[in-house]
């Protein structure tokens, strides 16, 4: 059974940083890309960035609003991915989703983990 | 960014009646190697978005053949057969053909 399982939300001051942990179990991770999402608070969904897969580089993309500001990383070894939150902001609240990418589309969410940006 | 619109933004839905839901997008989502990846998830409240659809008309593993996606460039549509009660929440379109990835605003399915 696929699951993902987000840690290392909670309270942080604007401006500090934070990183995420998504622990992944029932199936190979090193042979799909991952994704986050993120959620405000009775909001939609946005997008937050992309990991390719190692035998495409491993490469990275990220919405404008997190640019510059947030990391992708992997660790295949671990079955983790990262994401590494800097300079964070109000605006940077929310649940924060990860998920994995099966080529086509992306298939599996974890249960989120909460992030919540105030002083 | 390729903007996605959704409507309506809510739908009553008597139990065993159809529901439509249509977005539509900025500029089409054809990618270059021929697919269309645009996909619709559903969050039921409480719980994180579950994928339904992808590539505009696959019902991914699990998903009831009550729901069915159509749809072709730039106007989708997910419809429910007949709405159960379990169907109630919010509805996302998602487009994947271009970064940054994109939501429609989200259509909340209630029963009437």
């Amino acid at each position: 059974e696929v699951q993902l399982v987000e840690s290392g939300g909670g309270l942080v001051k604007p401006g500090r940083s934070l990183r995420l942990s998504c622990t992944a179990s029932g199936f190979t991770f090193g042979d799909y890309a991952m994704s986050w999402f993120r959620q405000a608070p009775g909001k939609g969904l946005e997008w937050v960035g992309f990991i390719r897969k190692k035998v495409y580089g491993g490469t990275t993309e990220y919405a404008a609003s997190v640019k510059d500001r947030f990391t992708m990383s992997r660790d295949d070894s671990k079955s983790i991915a990262y994401l590494q939150m800097n300079s964070l902001r109000t605006e940077d609240t929310a649940v924060y989703y990860c998920t994995r990418e099966d080529g086509d589309y992306v298939d599996y969410w974890g249960q989120g983990t909460l992030v919540t940006v105030s002083s | 960014d390729i903007v996605m619109t959704q409507t309506p933004l809510s739908s009553p839905v008597t139990l065993g009646q159809p529901a439509s839901i249509s977005c539509r997008s900025s500029e089409s989502l054809v990618h270059s190697d021929g697919n269309t990846y645009l996909s619709w998830l559903q969050q039921r409240p409480g719980q994180p978005p579950r994928l339904l659809i992808y590539k505009i008309s696959n019902r991914f593993s699990g998903v009831p053949d009550r729901f069915s996606g159509s749809g072709a460039g730039t106007e989708f549509t997910l419809k429910i057969s007949r709405v159960e009660a379990e169907d109630v929440g919010v509805y996302y379109c998602m487009q994947a053909s271009q970064f940054p990835w994109t939501f429609g605003q989200g259509t909340k399915v209630e029963i009437k």
